[in-house]
């Protein structure tokens, strides 16, 4: 078990271009989330999977953005034509549940997340 | 529209003290609260929840308060140590409605010196 990997660490990318992450959730979980944080805010909730299924998105998640779980494993992150307010942290998590409850909440499982930074 | 708010950015407490870190709410149908810590470069980890049916929970060096009437809950840390040393969010979650995101706080910076 090597914990949520995301790739990259970093991104550096001029205003205008497409950028995407890459998060591998911990191999059992069925569960994947996406969150963004900005400079002085607490994370903020973008999108969660269960297994390929999307199953609910924030209204952050606008048109530019786009995230995907394929095959139940991996799940991408894109953000098109990129704008200096997206530049923020990014953060995947995994748990492994079927439905939510108190024991198994506290199970999310961050990662270490992605900077993004929109020049 | 912060529904889940940590009024003090930083606290500073001397180790072996009682380090006490506050947040409140504003949506009443908040059905659990959690705690997690997060150090510099790395993910939040988990510390601590607490159901909206109870009013207390500990483990170990670290209790949590729920007060529903007054939408406000704390993390009590004692005694606190230099590892304690972090940022520590609050977040809240809609369990009754189905859902698991986490709606988090702001965050306080946790400095415990020697």
């Amino acid at each position: 078990d090597t914990g949520v990997s995301q790739d990259p660490r970093h991104k550096i990318t001029k205003r205008g271009q497409n950028v995407t992450f890459r998060c591998d959730p911990i191999s059992e979980h069925n569960r994947l989330y996406w969150y963004r944080q900005t400079l002085g805010q607490g994370p903020e909730f973008l999108t969660y999977f269960q297994n390929e299924a999307q199953l609910e998105k924030s209204r952050l998640l606008s048109d530019r953005f786009s995230a995907e779980r394929p095959k139940g494993s991996f799940s991408t992150l894109e953000i098109q034509r990129t704008e200096q307010g997206d530049s923020a942290m990014y953060l995947c998590a995994s748990s492994l549940l079927d439905r939510p409850g108190p024991s198994t909440l506290g199970g999310y499982t961050f990662g270490s997340g992605t900077r993004l930074t929109v020049v | 529209d912060q529904q889940v708010k940590q009024n003090s950015p930083s606290l500073s407490v001397q180790e072996g003290r009682i380090s006490i870190l506050n947040c409140d709410y504003t949506n009443s149908m908040f059905d659990y609260f959690l705690w997690y810590k997060k150090y510099p470069a790395e993910g939040p980890t988990f510390l601590i929840s607490i159901s909206s049916i109870k009013d207390k929970n500990e483990d170990g060096r670290f209790t949590v308060f729920l007060n529903k009437s007054a939408k406000h809950l704390s993390l009590h840390i004692v005694p606190s140590q230099p590892g304690d040393s972090a940022v520590y969010f609050c977040a809240a979650s809609l369990l009754s409605y189905n859902t698991d995101k986490l709606i988090f706080g702001t965050g306080t910076r946790l400095q415990v010196f020697p």
